[in-house]
């Protein structure tokens, strides 16, 4: 069963500090990969998308990376700010079927002063 | 969250009725989805459709039926509701199919209380 699993389930940082959350997957072969920031009662906003091909993605302070070969993604948010605070979810696209996205449970991060 | 909205954003309602959520999008988007988040889980599909009338199931498809009859409406129906179906609820949209570099839209939800 494909899965994509995220860790830390919920992390802590104070404000202007750095932070990376991670996402491990078994999809494969997989066509691209995702991460969406959704806040409190908001629906999730993409932030990157990556092909199979590609390692790394910026977004401002979001740089996503991914390691095709271990199958793991992170993503590093550069000097926090409290706009932060929200679910980071990662999602994958199995390759060839079109609309079964798998996605990670998600990390809460509270940035907080 | 631009071109597309759901309505309504909250509804409680009892056991056992049939309830209508309704994603409206303006951006011409050829497909839509319908998911539900809850704890403990990532979001799951419900249905999808690439087109008018154009329908398929996703994976925890029982008990939900949808219709598209227009390209900008794509409505959710739970037949008979029941407290496990509650649960917040998402349509998204997407202009290719997801396993291309297509833009992927998420709605605000509708958080649906069964009682």
């Amino acid at each position: 069963k494909n899965q994509v699993e995220q860790s830390p389930q919920s992390l802590i940082i104070l404000e202007g500090k750095n932070c990376t959350l991670q996402c491990n997957y078994t999809v494969s072969p997989f066509s691209n990969l995702r991460w969406y920031k959704q806040d409190t009662g908001r629906g999730p906003v993409s932030l990157t998308i990556m092909t199979f091909s590609e390692n790394t993605k910026s977004n401002g302070r979001y740089t996503a990376t991914l390691d095709a070969d271990t199958k793991q993604s992170s993503l590093h948010i550069t000097a926090s700010q409290l706009s932060d605070s929200a679910s980071y979810i990662c999602v994958v696209s199995p390759k060839g079927t079109a609309s079964k996205l798998t996605f990670g449970t998600g990390t809460r991060l509270q940035v907080t002063l | 969250d631009a071109g597309i909205t759901q309505s309504p954003r909250h509804k409680v309602t009892e056991t056992g009725t049939p309830v209508t959520l309704r994603c409206h999008q303006t951006e011409n988007h050829r497909y839509m989805y319908w998911y539900r988040q809850d704890p403990g889980h990532g979001l799951r599909l419900i249905h999808y459709s690439y087109g008018v009338k154009d329908t398929d199931k996703g994976e925890v498809s029982d008990g939900y039926s949808v219709s598209r009859s227009k390209t900008e409406d794509f409505l959710l129906t739970l037949e008979s509701a029941t407290s496990s179906q509650t649960s917040v609820y998402f349509c998204a949209i997407s202009d290719g199919w997801p396993g291309g570099d297509y833009g992927y839209t998420f709605g605000s939800g509708t958080r649906l209380t069964v009682v």
